[in-house]
This record gives structure tokens, sequence and C-alpha cells, in this order.
């Protein structure tokens, strides 16, 4: 069975730092790779999705994340995080055998001081 | 288009007692899963439909059981709930093909039992 981990649990930066946060899945074969934000109170939003070609992926409101097949990893970046930004980040995957079913990772709840 | 809507938002149940978690799309979206949500773990599977008429167990589907009513509706039933199923419940859609647009999530129901 797949998995997917996500190392941090609970981020803290001050406005205008730098953001990675790591993921990584465990699946041999062809994969689709999510990742999610949920903002508080509100339901799941996808940030951005990678399926195939360029591994450099951008998505919404500046992230992006690169997709490296050799370490199983998809991790996601923004530049200059904002406190708008406050909120948890998951990272998901299917395969190609079952594109239709997402596997999630535990989530990493990012915070971000003004 | 109002996505995917889920009734009710909150709800306090006692051990035992039963009720029906609605989730509806107006996407005309072939699959449609329910998730439940817990700190620390992501968001796990419990059940899925990839089509109407068809529905298959997911990762913790132990004390649920669903049915996919027609192809909007997607019902989430506890029959006997424990203070295990404790949760916040997610309802999602995806689109015919690969689901290149990935699932869209209801807003969530936050379920306590006593």
């Amino acid at each position: 069975a797949q998995s997917v981990s996500q190392h941090n649990h609970h981020v803290i930066l001050s406005e205008a730092a730098s953001l990675e946060l790591g993921c990584n899945y465990s699946y041999g074969g062809t994969v689709n790779l999510f990742w999610y934000v949920q903002y508080p109170g509100q339901h799941l939003q996808l940030l951005l999705k990678y399926f195939s070609g360029d591994p450099l992926v951008k998505g919404i409101k500046g992230f992006e994340a690169e997709f490296i097949k050799s370490k199983f990893s998809f991790n996601l970046r923004k530049p200059s995080v904002q406190w708008s930004d406050t909120a948890e980040y998951f990272c998901a995957v299917s395969h190609s055998g079952s594109a239709r079913q997402l596997t999630f990772g535990s989530g990493t709840q990012l915070t971000v001081l003004p | 288009n109002a996505g995917v809507t889920q009734t009710p938002k909150f709800q306090v149940l006692k051990t035992g007692q039963s009720m029906t978690l609605q989730c509806a799309q107006d996407m005309n979206h072939n699959s449609m899963y329910w998730y439940r949500q817990d700190p620390g773990m992501g968001l796990r599977l419990i059940y899925y439909s990839a089509s109407e008429g068809t529905t298959d167990k997911g990762e913790v589907p132990n004390g649920y059981n669903v049915s996919r009513l027609n192809k909007r509706e997607f019902s989430l039933r506890l029959e006997s709930a424990a203070p295990s199923q404790t949760s916040v419940y997610f309802c999602a859609s995806m689109s015919p093909g690969l689901g290149l647009e990935g699932q869209f999530f209801g807003p969530g129901t936050r379920l306590t039992v006593l």
C-alpha cells in the first residue's frame, strides 16, 4: 500500500521568510501528486498538482513544488510567505493503478507571524 | 455552481445514536468520496463511489455505511455512533477521466460523539 509522509508537523515562520514543506511517498510506479491547503475553518482546496512533464509545478498564490522521482519527493515551496498563508497543508498521492483514490499525508500546520 | 455541499455542519450525538451525513455535488462528477480528518492523521478514506450504483470500502470503513442515491448525492450513515467516531467528515467529488483537477471538497461536518 502506498503511504505519504510529511515530516514537518508544525512550521512557524515570520512574514517574508522562505518556505519549504517536505513530502515523501512510497510507491514504485507512476504517481500523480497533489498539494492541498486548508485555511482555518475552511475546506480543502487544491494548491497545485503534478501528473507528468516538467517536474517543477507552479500553483496558485505563488506556491510551487518540485517532483524528484529518485527521492520519491514532492516538496512545496514559496519564496516569501505572507500572514495569509497560515493554514494546514496536505500532500496527497494517487497512483496509476488507482488514479481515482488519494492517499493523504498527515498534514503540516504553517503559522506565519506578522 | 454550489460545488460540494454537506449537511449538517455540526452535530453532537450520544453513544449509540445513529445519523446520516448528506453530501451533494452539482458538477456532474462520477466519483464521490467520504473522508474523516483527525488531528495529526490527515484525511483517511472511509468509502468511495466510483460511479452511480457502486460503492467501495476505503481505509477506515468500520462503523459506517454509505449510499450513492444518484449521481449527485452520496450519504454516510453511522448506525451506532461511538466516541471514536468524533471527527470532521469531508465529502469530495472528482471529475470523469483522470481527474486532472483533483478532488473537490465540501465544507465538512464536525461530529462529536459523547
